[in-house]
């Protein structure tokens, strides 16, 4: 069975450019999200969908960070524009359902910001 | 205080000892926990979920302590392969995500 997809795998941006990642989640599975994970940190959930709607985007920041899952399947988070503070491993994991524990993660896209 | 807190370490063991790693939680509505591992530059991968009684998986054991709202990892007989970030990760009841503790960095020496 395929992972989850990512890409790209690495990404350098100056400051204020924009940025965007695409994730392909396990076939069939309902649930994406996307974490945000800053070196020497846990991930942090950024955004959670079930299908195409955002079940949970609470810690998105949402005057810099978008994403969207129009067709319920695959997934791209963008950032425009893009901070210093930005530069981390962008995971994206994918789930069964919303109440399945057991996420699989994707590789990540580590982004760097000068 | 921390929702998840846990010693970053790093815990440096020689092959075959065993070492144990704790991580509190406050949260006191959690129901679910989990460890994952991390490995440098890679993706976190479940590695077990931990159950009320306590659960084993070989060399790993996982305890719960809901009382002291921590849970634990041990590992005996420590091989190099399981050098590595171990996350642990709690759940509340209902439709809220998982949050991750910053990890613990686990290094076994030859």
């Amino acid at each position: 069975e395929a992972g989850v997809a990512q890409s790209p795998r690495y990404k350098i941006i100056e400051k204020r450019q924009s940025v965007a990642f695409w994730c392909n989640p396990i076939s069939g599975h309902a649930t994406l999200y996307w974490y945000q994970q800053i070196l020497g940190q846990g991930p942090k959930l950024l955004i959670q969908f079930q299908n195409n709607g955002v079940v949970d985007d609470s810690q998105l920041p949402k005057d810099r960070f978008s994403a969207e899952r129009l067709k319920g399947v695959d997934s791209t988070l963008k950032i425009q524009p893009a901070k210093l503070e930005d530069s981390a491993v962008y995971l994206c994991a994918s789930s069964q359902t919303t109440g399945s524990h057991t996420q699989y993660f994707g590789p990540g896209t580590r982004l760097t910001v000068l | 205080r921390k929702e998840v807190e846990q010693d970053p370490g790093p815990f440096n063991v020689p092959e075959g000892a065993t070492v144990a790693f704790n991580c509190t939680y406050s949260n006191s509505a959690s129901q679910s926990f989990f460890w994952y591992r991390q490995d440098c530059r890679k993706e976190p991968k479940l590695l077990m979920s931990v159950y009320s009684s306590g659960n084993e998986d070989g060399r790993f054991t996982a305890q719960l302590n809901r009382a002291s709202q921590y849970i634990s990892l041990l590992i005996r007989d420590s091989k190099l392969s399981d050098s590595a970030t171990y996350l642990c990760v709690v759940n509340t009841p209902g439709n809220t995500p998982l949050v991750f503790g910053k990890g613990t960095r686990l290094s076994v020496i030859a």
